[in-house]
């Protein structure tokens, strides 16, 4: 069965923090692995990645893809209370008409 | 630019009572979708659609209707509201392939 886990489920640090959020996944036919932040309403989209060890660069956000263990990372340096939000990770699954499954993702919460 | 449109934005009904969700999008997207989102469960897709007239089931199907009479409308109906449809509906679409989700406000749903 194809699932998406994060980790952790929640994390609170101060502001000036480095985090580094977890997504692993089990999927067939994998083709792309998507990361979004969701604070009150839509989730917005930040990355997608479909490479190995190509990291996606955004300002202080930044992710990884690792194809061989089915992980990727997503990393924010210098935290900032704006920062405070769910981050999801999603993967297309099912060659052809593609499904996305969903992680339960990660709460982050920035303190000032 | 309008994305994607949801409405309503909030709705509360009775147990029993039908109602429709109506998602647009103005980006000329073959693919649209619904999603549920509940604590702790993440995204889960309800229905989806790969152009006019082509509709299929996700992982939540049971209790809802879907038709895609045109490229810009994916309306979502509930037949017969149950409490267990208490819940945050997102529609998201995208171009053709396995790429970035675009998602609508969202509509927050109680049924009593």
């Amino acid at each position: 069965e194809d699932k998406v886990v994060q980790s952790p489920l929640s994390l609170v640090v101060h502001e000036g923090d480095t985090v580094t959020l977890n997504c692993s996944y089990e999927v067939t036919n994998f083709r792309s692995l998507l990361w979004y932040k969701q604070e009150k309403k839509a989730p917005t989209f930040l990355f997608m990645l479909t490479s190995s060890g190509i990291e996606k660069k955004s300002g202080r956000l930044s992710s990884i893809l690792d194809k061989k263990e089915l992980f990727s990372i997503l990393n924010i340096t210098a935290t900032q209370t704006g920062d405070s939000a769910v981050y999801l990770c999603a993967v297309p699954t099912t060659s052809g008409t593609y499904k996305y499954i969903f992680g339960t993702g990660t709460r982050l919460k920035v303190l000032a | 630019n309008a994305g994607v449109t949801q409405t309503p934005k909030f709705q509360v009904l009775k147990t029993g009572q039908s109602m429709t969700l109506q998602c647009a999008q103005d980006m000329n997207h073959e693919y649209m979708s619904w999603y549920r989102q509940d604590p702790g469960m993440g995204l889960r897709l309800i229905h989806y659609s790969v152009g006019a007239g082509i509709t299929d089931q996700g992982e939540v199907p049971n209790g809802y209707n879907v038709s895609r009479s045109t490229t810009e409308d994916f309306p979502l109906r509930l037949l017969s509201a149950a409490p267990s449809q208490t819940s945050v509906y997102f529609c998201a679409s995208r171009v053709a392939g396995a790429g970035e989700l675009f998602f609508g406000e969202g509509s927050r749903l109680t049924v009593l």
